[in-house]
């Protein structure tokens, strides 16, 4: 249970393109869902929350013209890097918190490897 | 500002060796501590602790947390190559939000 399917799993772009990247909950239902940031060899760093049916919360120094998050379901969350730059380039991987506390509290999609050359 | 920190940054091992990685925290709103396991791609569960003094084993592997002290430890015994990884910290707020360290990169040697 607890499954968290993430699209593309990698992406290469032109530099000025948007890129769209997915986030879905396979069997469960997730009001809330994070998108986070890694670069190579550092950890992950919360740049959004994604709320269902409201607009996402963004951490500070994050740009919410930039990195646009879209939760129209209960299972759904889309980030769009826009007119992508190569300081972009960078892994993304959402998560998502099932309801209550216990073993399946926050599940991890596979990770998206986004490359602006 | 609230931190999580985790030491040693990396560690490199012999196969069969027991290690410790540490996690201290400074963090609002706690309402648990997570440790992960990354490999190429996304983190991987491994334990939700949120009660101090009580170990929390899976295999090899065991955690516990000190909530006094403001910290956590993750054991691995009999390590073997397929442990090699980045083991994440993490502390989970009570407004769902999570805060990692940066990790521990763990390589086991042959």
């Amino acid at each position: 249970g607890a499954v968290v399917s993430q699209h593309p799993s990698r992406v290469i772009c032109k530099s000025g393109t948007s890129v769209k990247i997915e986030c879905r909950s396979l069997d469960f239902q997730a009001t809330t869902m994070f998108w986070y940031r890694q670069f190579p060899k550092q950890s992950l760093m919360l740049m959004a929350t994604s709320n269902e049916g409201s607009k996402a919360t963004y951490e500070q120094g994050v740009e919410k013209d930039k990195f646009l998050i879209n939760h129209a379901s209960l299972t759904l969350s889309t980030l769009t890097v826009t007119s992508a730059h190569p300081e972009d380039s960078s892994f993304y991987i959402c998560s998502a918190k099932r309801g209550g506390i216990g073993r399946y509290g926050y599940t991890f999609g596979s990770g998206t490897r986004l490359t602006v050359v | 500002e609230d931190k999580v920190v985790q030491s040693p940054l990396s560690l490199v091992v012999h196969e069969g060796d027991t290690v410790t990685l540490n996690c201290s925290y400074e963090v609002t709103n706690f309402r648990s501590l997570l440790w992960y396991k990354q490999e190429k791609k996304a983190p991987t569960f491994l334990f939700m602790l949120t009660s101090s003094g009580i170990e929390k084993k899976s295999g090899r592997l065991s955690s516990i947390l000190d909530k006094k002290e403001l910290f956590s430890i993750l054991n691995i015994t009999a390590t073997q190559t397929g442990d090699s990884a980045v083991y994440l910290c993490a502390v989970d707020r009570r407004d769902d939000k999570i805060i990692f360290g940066k990790g521990t990169r763990l390589h086991i040697l042959p």
